[in-house]
């Protein structure tokens, strides 16, 4: 079965900190992969995608994300966080009939 | 665009009830997904429909759970009995194609006590 892999669990930074979240999957075929951002109570809002070219992504808010096809990641980051980047973080990629299976999520915390 | 609609925003309601939970996708977005987010096992998919046709149902936890797409700017996610391990934050997402970017909806706070 496809996976998506997000190796932290729980980030706690403080405001200004560079700030990068792993992201591993699975899938070998074309890919499509997607950041989301879900703030505390709300629904997940996309952040940034890849589908093809440039696999450096700019995405809202400041955040990017490089796609490394060799090491199958898609790791997103931003140079320095804010207070108001607390929030749950997503990864997705493509599933079963590139369906987009979501990895468990991480936690940021950015203190001010 | 109002974005999907979900309704209704919480559903607090006794173990063995009938709970319909109802999404409005985005006018002209011809996939729609259910999902249901728990602290114990993520986000989870359920069923998605690609031009109001069920497509892959094999998320859904068991025969409780059923779900309709009677047409393109409408659905529906009913349990039925509900139980306590329903719990969770359902999501409707849609969008242009299977693959691409998804709109979520708000979700439904479902409790079952």
């Amino acid at each position: 079965a496809q996976s998506v892999s997000q190796h932290n669990h729980h980030v706690i930074l403080s405001e200004a900190a560079s700030l990068e979240l792993g992201c591993n999957y699975s899938y070998g075929g074309t890919v499509n992969l997607f950041w989301y951002v879900q703030y505390p109570g709300q629904h997940l809002q996309l952040l940034l995608k890849y589908f093809s070219g440039d696999p450096l992504v700019k995405g809202i808010k400041g955040f990017e994300a490089e796609f490394i096809k060799s090491k199958f990641s898609f790791n997103l980051r931003k140079p320095s966080v804010q207070w108001s980047d607390t929030a749950e973080y997503f990864c997705a990629a493509p599933g079963g009939s590139y369906i987009p299976t979501f990895g468990r999520g991480t936690s940021l915390i950015v203190h001010p | 665009d109002a974005g999907v609609i979900q309704s209704p925003r919480h559903e607090v309601t006794e173990m063995g009830q009938e709970v319909t939970l109802r999404c409005k996708p985005i006018s002209g977005h011809n996939s729609l997904f259910w999902y249901r987010q728990t602290m114990m096992r993520g986000l989870e998919l359920l069923i998605y429909f690609n031009n109001n046709v069920p497509i892959d149902d094999s998320g859904m936890p068991e025969d409780r759970f059923s779900a309709k797409m009677p047409n393109a700017s409408f659905s529906t996610l009913k349990i039925q009995p509900s139980e306590p391990r329903d719990s969770a934050v359902y999501f409707c997402a849609s969008s242009l194609e299977t693959f691409g970017g998804y709109t979520f909806g708000s979700g439904t706070r479902l409790t079952v006590v």
